[in-house]
């Protein structure tokens, strides 16, 4: 069926990297701009990043810029973001999310980033 | 950055009654294209959000018709018609007109 399962999500330090996955199945993935989107415990939701359906356009939110990557593979159906230089305001659950005109349609489950000491 | 302001934050409403949530802009929402990209999204309690409308009015798919947006500009309302027990969460407005795209903080809606 149509969906969006993130993994990678986990436990690391400060300062640590971490590489989060998106797979989509059951609509044709290279024809979607892809998104992540980010809720912190108990918050609101806040826009990471987006890809554009073939890659050649990247967003990200100012909070993240120089630290994180946001990138795809649609030989295989897959939107990764690679964290770097994690700090603890950026724990939090971590939702991929397919665009079609101008809104979000699709949402994976999350996958929760936690960085603490 | 557009800042999107939802009022009320919290909302509760008698069941079968009707519910308004306004979503507020500090800037215009319409971009070049001639489209408003302003949606409205229900996170039910434990799940992850989901699309109920889209360019202000447009009802996404499976969503029932007791739900409605409307507005123009910098002003946004979503409309329950008819509040039912499954309704309960919390509803946010965004905006995709200009990155960085952005949220409205949440209206918790309690059904009493």
């Amino acid at each position: 069926q149509v969906q969006l399962v993130e993994s990678g999500g986990g436990v690391v330090q400060p300062g640590r990297s971490l590489r989060l996955s998106c797979a989509g199945s059951g609509f044709t993935f290279s024809n979607y701009g892809m998104h992540w989107v980010r809720q912190a415990p108990g918050k609101g939701l806040e826009w990471v990043a987006v890809i554009w359906y073939d890659g050649s356009k990247k967003y990200y939110v100012d909070s993240v810029k120089g630290r994180f990557t946001i990138s795809r593979d649609n030989s295989k159906n897959m939107v990764d973001l690679q964290m770097n230089s994690l700090r603890e305001e950026d724990t939090a659950l971590y939702y991929c999310a397919r665009e079609g005109s101008g809104a979000f349609h699709l949402w994976g489950q999350g996958t929760m980033v936690t960085v603490s000491s | 950055d557009v800042v999107l302001t939802q009022t009320p934050l919290s909302s509760p409403v008698p069941l079968g009654q009707p519910a308004s949530i306004s979503c507020r802009s500090s800037q215009s929402l319409l971009y070049s294209d001639g489209n408003t990209y302003l949606s409205w999204l229900q996170q039910r309690p434990g799940q992850p959000p989901r699309l109920l409308i889209y360019k202000i009015s447009n009802r996404f798919s499976g969503v029932p018709d007791r739900f409605s947006g409307s507005g123009a500009g910098t002003d946004f309302t979503l409309k329950i018609s008819r509040v039912e027990a499954e309704d309960v969460g919390v509803y946010y407005c965004m905006q995709a007109t200009q990155f960085p795209h952005t949220f409205g903080q949440g209206t918790k809606l309690e059904v009493k």
